[in-house]
């Protein structure tokens, strides 16, 4: 496709479960970006890969938290043992290297109920 | 101190003005400086970069950048109702790779 796509849109999550959440950049963009975004905030800064290497991950909340990239495309944030804390919309955001010109996907909203 | 600050409004401008918003940044070495809007319910949208300080003109559009104060701005002339979104400053600074540090964004309403 012509932009970032993000799957699911919405996830609702039972506390204790694990969820995943997908990232397919744009084509030939190799910076990948994970944020969380809480209402009323800016998105924070999660972890960022160039191709399938995780160059910084500083941004991770807890250990629960891990993301892959594994081909250098499509990437997957996983979140084990949800907590209501975790409930926000994550966004992914793809750039061409050496810029900061992100593009952001739609999101996904995750809810911990 | 957060290190991208806005002011959160809402900033409240009628039909046809210009809309002004504002961003200051940390003392910390920077590189790049970018406006997104974001629409309630979507995701931020890239509408301005600007790399060295002076003014970038871009339609309605206009990036300020004043590295000296830690400073950049966005204008917006001939504003819309379909301009009424928030608008998100980002930064990259120098060695944290590329990823962006945002503030709280700014809500700008446009009135008819």
């Amino acid at each position: 496709g012509a932009g970032v796509s993000q799957s699911p849109r919405y996830k609702v999550a039972k506390r204790g479960q694990d969820v995943a959440l997908r990232c397919d950049p744009i084509s030939g963009h190799v910076s990948l970006f994970w944020y969380q975004q809480a209402l009323g905030q800016g998105p924070e800064f999660l972890t960022y890969f160039q191709n399938e290497a995780q160059l910084d991950k500083s941004g991770l909340p807890s250990d629960r938290f891990f993301a892959e990239r594994p081909e250098g495309s499509v990437s997957t944030l996983k979140i084990q043992r949800t907590q209501q804390e975790d409930s926000a919309v994550y966004l992914c955001a793809s750039s061409f290297e050496g810029t900061g010109e992100a593009f952001f996907g739609q999101g996904t909203r995750l809810t911990v109920v | 101190q957060k290190e991208v600050e806005q002011n959160s409004g809402p900033l409240s401008v009628p039909e046809g003005a210009i809309a002004s918003l504002n961003c200051t940044y940390s003392d910390r070495v920077s590189q790049s400086f970018f406006w997104y809007r974001q629409y309630s319910g979507k995701s931020p949208e890239l509408i301005m970069s600007i790399y060295s300080n002076g003014d970038k003109e871009d339609g309605r559009f206009t990036a300020q950048l004043n590295k000296a104060s830690q400073y950049v701005s966005l204008l917006i002339r001939d504003s819309q109702p379909s301009d009424s979104a928030t608008y998100l400053c980002a930064v990259v600074f120098t060695g944290g790779g590329n990823k962006l540090t945002f503030g709280t964004g700014t809500q700008l309403k446009v009135e008819l």
